[in-house]
């Protein structure tokens, strides 16, 4: 079945540091890419909507600037916390859409999950 | 705007039924799903139900949707250990695109 994957699955660094996390569908096509952020015993929340080929859509609250994401590809999705600082520290999770075309003037498809990054920033 | 809640918390005994509750607030969604996640990982998708369903069963596993009091709980028959993790809700109102996810219940269960 459908994989994604994403790397590292572990990271430890510096405070101001610069982090990038990889996400990547082996084995489909992804136009839409979701980057989650998930805090210890919390749930996951949506940080941005990647599309490629346009610019990521941020949900409000997070900084633009700060959790970079690049989808450069229809495989490949990229999240870089810039001047990364210990409150930044999270387990961060992607997934891709993999569409199987529309059916009511709705997109149908299948949502895969990345098993995610565990970000430490000290 | 959308909210989805779960309990927080529940502990059975190995071989007994699970029962895993949710609630959603958005009356267009039409797509209810269950993940669960194990320690460190990323999330499984164990079932979904479209919203003109009532009830779903997939093996150990039955999804039941009351649309009308927006309730849907997910049932685990004959409870392992290795069905100890989170389990998140999520709600969507087309296919699978964005998910608005509970805050994940956890299911612990004893030998």
């Amino acid at each position: 079945g459908a994989v994604v994957s994403q790397h590292p699955s572990r990271v430890i660094c510096k405070s101001g540091t610069s982090v990038k996390i990889e996400c990547r569908s082996l084995d489909f096509q992804a136009t839409t890419m979701f980057w989650y952020r998930q805090f210890p015993k919390q749930s996951l929340m949506l940080m941005a909507t990647s599309n490629e080929g346009s610019k990521a859509t941020y949900e409000q609250g997070v900084e633009k600037d700060k959790f970079l994401i690049n989808h450069a590809s229809l495989t490949l999705s990229t999240l870089t916390v810039t001047s990364a600082h210990p409150e930044d520290s999270s387990f961060y999770i992607c997934s891709a859409f993999s569409s199987r075309g529309t059916s009511g003037g709705a997109r149908t498809g299948e949502l895969f999950f990345g098993e995610g990054s565990r970000l430490t920033v000290l | 705007g959308e909210d989805v809640e779960q309990s927080l918390f529940l502990s059975v005994r190995e071989g007994d039924s699970s029962v895993i509750n949710c609630t959603y607030t958005d009356s267009s969604s039409t797509y209810l799903y269950w993940y669960k996640q194990e320690p460190g990982a990323g999330l499984q998708l164990l079932t979904y139900i479209f919203s003109n369903m009532d009830m779903k069963q997939d093996q150990r596993l039955t999804v039941l949707l009351n649309k009308k009091d927006k309730h849907l709980s997910l049932r685990i028959a004959d409870t392992q250990t290795g069905d100890s993790a989170i389990y998140f809700c999520a709600e969507s109102i087309e296919g699978y695109s964005t998910l608005t996810f509970g805050k994940g219940t956890m299911l612990l269960v004893s030998p």
